[in-house]
Parts: C-alpha cells; sequence; structure tokens
C-alpha cells in the first residue's frame, strides 16, 4: 500500500526557476491539500481541493499554483521560486468519513 | 484571530508519564486532532476528539473540555522510541484544520 507518495524528496533549486513537486494517492480520497512547515511554526495550508476539478486557496497561498486534473494527482507549482519558499512540503489527503489526514514523506525544498 | 497554543518542548523520563496540553480559540469547532512526527518524517494520526471526556488508545490517551478550548494528551509507560514532536490540529467551522506549532517531547533514559 502506497498511500501518499511524494517527489522530489528533496531539491535544491536557484532563485527564479520554476519548480513543480508533485503528489499522487492511491487511496480515493476527494479532498488533498499542500503544507508547508517551517521551523517553529505550525503547518500551514497553501492550497487545497476537495475534489478533482476544484482548488481553493490557504492560508499561504501566494507564489504557489495547484491543479487537480484527477482525484489521484495534485502537484504544486512555484512558478518562480524566492529563498523565503525555503521549507518542508507536505501533501496530504483525507478520509471523507472520519477527516483524518494521510500524509506523503515530504519534499525538502532549498532556494538560493 | 484562530489560535492553537501547545508548549514548545517538554522532557520525561522512560517508563514515566507525560501530558501535553494544548489550547485553543477558532471560529467554530468540529473536532480536535493530535499527531505524531518524527524527526524528518510525515506526521501521522494518533487520536480524534469531538465530544468532551477523554478517549484512550492503549498508552496513549486524549481528552477534551470544549467549554474551555482545551485538549490534552497523556502518554503512558514511556519508551525512548516517544521521542517526537506531538501536533495539535482543531478542524473550525469550514472544516479546515487549524494547527499548532507542535511540541517537541525529549524522552531520557
Amino acid at each position: 500500500i502506497a498511500g501518499i507518495t511524494q517527489a522530489p524528496t528533496s531539491q535544491i533549486l536557484a532563485a527564479g526557476r520554476r519548480m513543480t513537486l508533485r503528489c499522487t494517492q492511491d487511496m480515493r480520497h476527494n479532498a488533498m491539500y499542500w503544507y508547508r512547515q517551517d521551523l517553529g511554526l505550525g503547518l500551514r495550508l497553501i492550497h487545497y481541493s476537495n475534489t478533482a476539478g476544484t482548488t481553493g486557496k490557504g492560508e499561504v497561498p501566494d507564489g504557489y499554483s495547484v491543479s487537480r486534473a484527477n482525484t489521484d494527482d495534485f502537484p504544486l507549482t512555484l512558478a518562480s521560486a524566492v529563498p523565503s519558499q525555503t521549507s518542508v512540503y507536505f501533501c496530504a489527503s483525507s478520509d471523507r468519513n472520519t477527516g483524518e489526514l494521510f500524509f506523503g514523506e515530504g519534499s525538502r525544498l532549498t532556494v538560493l | 484571530g484562530q489560535n492553537i497554543d501547545q508548549p514548545t518542548e517538554m522532557t520525561a523520563t522512560e517508563g514515566a508519564i507525560v501530558q501535553i496540553n494544548c489550547t485553543y480559540q477558532t471560529s467554530g469547532f468540529n473536532g480536535l486532532f493530535w499527531y505524531q512526527q518524527h524527526a524528518g518524517e510525515a506526521p501521522t494520526f494518533l487520536s480524534y476528539n469531538v465530544l468532551d471526556g477523554l478517549e484512550e488508545k492503549g498508552r496513549f490517551s486524549s481528552f477534551l473540555s470544549r467549554s474551555k478550548g482545551y485538549s490534552y494528551l497523556l502518554l503512558k509507560e514511556l519508551q525512548m522510541k516517544d521521542s517526537a514532536s506531538y501536533l495539535c490540529a482543531v478542524r473550525d467551522s469550514n472544516y479546515q484544520l487549524i494547527w499548532g506549532a507542535g511540541t517537541k517531547l525529549i524522552i531520557k533514559p
């Protein structure tokens, strides 16, 4: 059982470059999320999708975009990376009945 | 604004009991979650409370008082592998999760 798969697990990126973080789930969950986690701060929601074809902005959406073409995939794109986007990014999906979140292993992104 | 407060760090001894507190102020309440996160890993689900009272699951228990905006996670018979961060999260009226910054628990032999 794979659950949620994120790629890449780690990436160093030059400022100004475009980057897409991939996220795939095999649990057929409708809702998916992208969070960033920074030292001393709680998980902060970037974007979410309640179902395929729909997306919404979270707490810190600026500089990021998402798409949800199908149930399984929810990529996060940084159009022009900046150093403040250095963070660990977690993709998650949630069970409709319990609301429990299942997380991917995270993508550590460093923007220089 | 919405706010989740929990201690930044706690230290406990192997075999002992530790209580991690979480207080919250959110726009509405639709449940409270506790997650465990080992260093360098993803958070994993521990417990969910939506009604007042204590939920017990093995060595871990979680308590909720909605009137006080308060929860705690109780860990018994501490093991070295319990060294991790413990994250409190509240689901608000829009069914969005609001996360605390996490409590880093250090277990000493």
